[in-house]
């Protein structure tokens, strides 16, 4: 079973900055990765799907990069709405397809 | 638009069951899998089944195989969550989610609101 392993945990920024956020899986994946963005009280929302294609509706400052078992996700310049919680998620070949434990993005 | 609504959750006694629903609308429902995600009070997101846009291949996080069963009823264009012998660490708000493509990978790209499960004796 493969497990994702987010880092860091809590990453303080400031608006306007770059933030870049990782995940590792156990073990290769390819390009089958997602990430997501959950803000407080809401439902989660998919951001990036096969590593580095944006879903519909996401904005250009959300990119996505990697292949095997390392992946980031960068954000160009962080808007106040950008703070919230962010996961990664598997799709290799077979399920289960689980999620990192997630990344808080916090105002410095 | 594309929507997912849950409902069927509530508080529940430890070994008693509960059947959760999913309806969606906006989409072809019978072109895409299906999943089932939870996330405990405070806590991550747990991804738990999958089934396929025709029913045919349903799978399970290790946590609820066994107990839980998922399954699809296409001309109703719903998703069920059948939990069974439910325990203290079930208690989560439960999510509904569409595939990308009829085997539900690609991504989880649309989301209920969630239905809350409390597991309490």
């Amino acid at each position: 079973e493969i497990v994702m392993t987010q880092s860091p945990d809590t990453l303080y920024m400031s608006p306007g900055e770059r933030a870049t956020l990782s995940c590792r899986a156990s073990q290769s994946i390819g390009g089958k990765l997602a990430w997501y963005q959950q803000r407080p009280g809401q439902s989660p929302r998919l951001l990036i799907y096969d590593a580095f294609r944006r879903a519909t509706g996401i904005p250009a400052r959300f990119s996505g990069s990697g292949s095997g078992t390392e992946f980031t996700l960068t954000i160009s310049s962080l808007q106040s709405e950008d703070f919230a919680v962010y996961y990664c998620q598997h799709f290799d070949d077979w399920p289960p397809w689980a999620f990192g434990q997630g990344t808080k993005l916090e105002i410095k | 638009q594309m929507q997912l609504v849950e409902s069927g959750g509530g508080v529940v006694q430890p070994g008693r069951s509960l059947r959760l629903s999913c309806a969606a609308s906006g989409f072809a429902f019978n072109n895409f899998g299906m999943h089932w995600a939870r996330q405990a009070p405070g806590k991550g997101l747990e991804w738990l089944a999958v089934v396929w846009h025709d029913g045919s291949n349903k799978y399970y996080a290790d946590s609820v195989r066994g107990r839980f069963t998922i399954s699809r009823d296409n001309s109703k264009n719903t998703v069920f969550l059948q939990m069974n012998t439910l325990r203290g660490d079930d208690t989560a708000t439960y999510y509904c989610a569409k595939g990308g493509d009829p085997d539900g990978s690609f991504g989880m790209d649309v989301w209920g609101q969630g239905t809350a499960v409390s597991v309490s004796s």
